[in-house]
């Protein structure tokens, strides 16, 4: 199984902030990589795969990068409905792995 | 517009079975792999299980390899999953959620139900 390293676990920013979160693969994975949203009691939504392709309907704050390894989510601008737990998750191969989670919260 | 809703969650005692199912509707539901999720309270996210748009292939977790068995029935736009020998370690809430893309290939998740909770407790 391919392991995800997910950091920070706890983010404390503020609105209008700039805010950054790493995911560190255990071998190579292409751009096979996916960050998801999920506010409490909610599912998860997709906001971005392949790294860095936004899905349809996602703010243009929101950005991905990296590829093999290493891989980053940027929002560039912080706003209320941002804070979230995010998750990276690779679709390399079986079995599907998810980092540990990112919890955005109100500085 | 798309759809999942999942159903069959609720208390089990150790040892015990339950079925889920995930009812699709607002996109083509043979033309899409479909997967199980899980997330324990307070807990992260947890791959299941996978199955290919036409049922020909499957795929475990390694933790309920031997226990659970994905299924699904496009003529009724459904997806199972069949938990047998259920553990406390089991309790989560389980998503459905479908390909982003239709076919094949590998694709992250497009879409996910808002879940079902099943309890594993005496």
């Amino acid at each position: 199984a391919i392991w995800m390293t997910q950091s920070p676990s706890l983010l404390s920013a503020s609105t209008g902030d700039r805010v950054t979160i790493s995911c560190r693969m255990s071998q190579g994975i292409s751009s096979y990589l996916a960050w998801y949203q999920q506010k409490p009691g909610k599912a998860p939504e997709l906001l971005i795969y392949a790294a860095s392709t936004l899905q349809s309907g996602v703010p243009s704050r929101f950005s991905g990068s990296g590829s093999g390894t290493d891989f980053t989510l940027t929002i560039s601008c912080l706003q209320s409905e941002d804070f979230a737990t995010y998750y990276c998750q690779q679709y390399y191969s079986f079995p599907r792995t998810f980092g540990g989670g990112t919890k955005v919260e109100i500085k | 517009q798309v759809q999942l809703v999942e159903s069959g969650g609720g208390v089990v005692q150790p040892g015990g079975s339950l079925r889920l199912s995930c009812a699709a509707s607002g996109f083509t539901f043979s033309s899409y792999g479909m997967h199980w999720v899980r997330q324990a309270p307070g807990k992260g996210l947890e791959w299941v299980a996978f199955i290919r748009y036409d049922g020909s292939n499957k795929y475990y977790a390694d933790s309920v390899k031997g226990r659970f068995t994905i299924s699904r029935d496009n003529s009724k736009n459904t997806l199972y999953l069949q938990m047998n020998s259920l553990r406390a370690e089991d309790t989560a809430v389980y998503y459905c959620a479908k390909d982003h893309t239709a076919g094949s290939f590998t694709f992250p998740f497009g879409y996910w139900g808002q879940g079902t909770l099943v309890t594993v407790s005496s």
